[in-house]
């Protein structure tokens, strides 16, 4: 089965510009998360969506970020404007469910996008 | 919130030998999960640990989950150098809806 996968893989732009973030979730899972890596702050959620509903964007670091699941298979993180303290590993992880039926189930990783803002 | 403290940070181990690693967090959690991390990757799921007492092993890796404690261990047997990785503990809670709270990761270095 294919995982979760995360385009770009890598992306390097200047500051002021858009960015886009693109993840297809693993086929059947229903939650979707959002999460920044930085050697500073570590491993932070930013939002997660439930059946496609955004259920807690409170990680989402300003207005400046914003995040959108149109279906069950995409979601988009998009950073406009972007600043050079937004460069990051984004990761997008999926679930099959949060309730008590899945609770040995961990979630699943896409490979990340590495992303430079000069 | 929740709080994930995990020690040490860094771990540099000779080949064969055994070590642990260990895991707190500051509020009851739903699920604990191990994950591992190679340089440049994803993350990739080790363990999921639900109650209190559950232990669980996979090669030469085994988790362990005290609830009452809120501490949970990863204790590596005989290591060798392929276990080389970041190993990141998280937590999780229904009422967040089980999105992880992630400790800083333990950089594990296993040398000849």
């Amino acid at each position: 089965d294919a995982g979760v996968i995360q385009s770009p893989r890598h992306e390097v732009t200047e500051m002021g510009q858009e960015v886009t973030l693109r993840c297809k979730p693993i086929s059947g899972h229903n939650s979707l998360f959002w999460y920044r890596q930085t050697m500073m702050r570590g491993l932070e959620l930013l939002i997660y969506f439930n059946n496609n509903v955004p259920i807690d964007d409170s990680g989402m670091p300003e207005d400046r970020f914003s995040a959108k699941m149109p279906n069950a298979s995409f979601s988009t993180l998009k950073i406009q404007p972007s600043e050079p303290r937004d460069s990051a590993v984004y990761f997008c992880a999926s679930s099959l469910g949060t309730g008590a039926t899945y609770s040995n189930q961990p979630q699943h990783f896409g490979d990340g996008t590495r992303l430079s803002i000069l | 919130e929740l709080k994930v403290e995990q020690n040490p940070l860094f771990l540099s181990m000779q080949e064969g030998k055994n070590y642990t690693i260990y895991c707190n967090y500051s509020t009851t959690s739903d699920r604990l999960y191990w994950y591992r991390q190679d340089p440049g990757k994803s993350l990739e799921s080790l363990f999921v640990l639900l109650s209190n007492g559950a232990v669980k092993q996979e090669g030469r890796l085994m988790a362990s989950l005290d609830t009452k404690a809120r501490l949970s261990t990863l204790h590596i047997t005989a290591a060798v150098h392929d276990l080389s990785a970041t190993y990141f503990c998280a937590v999780s809670h229904s009422n967040s809806g089980y999105a992880l709270n992630f400790g800083k990761g333990t950089s594990l270095l296993v040398t000849p």
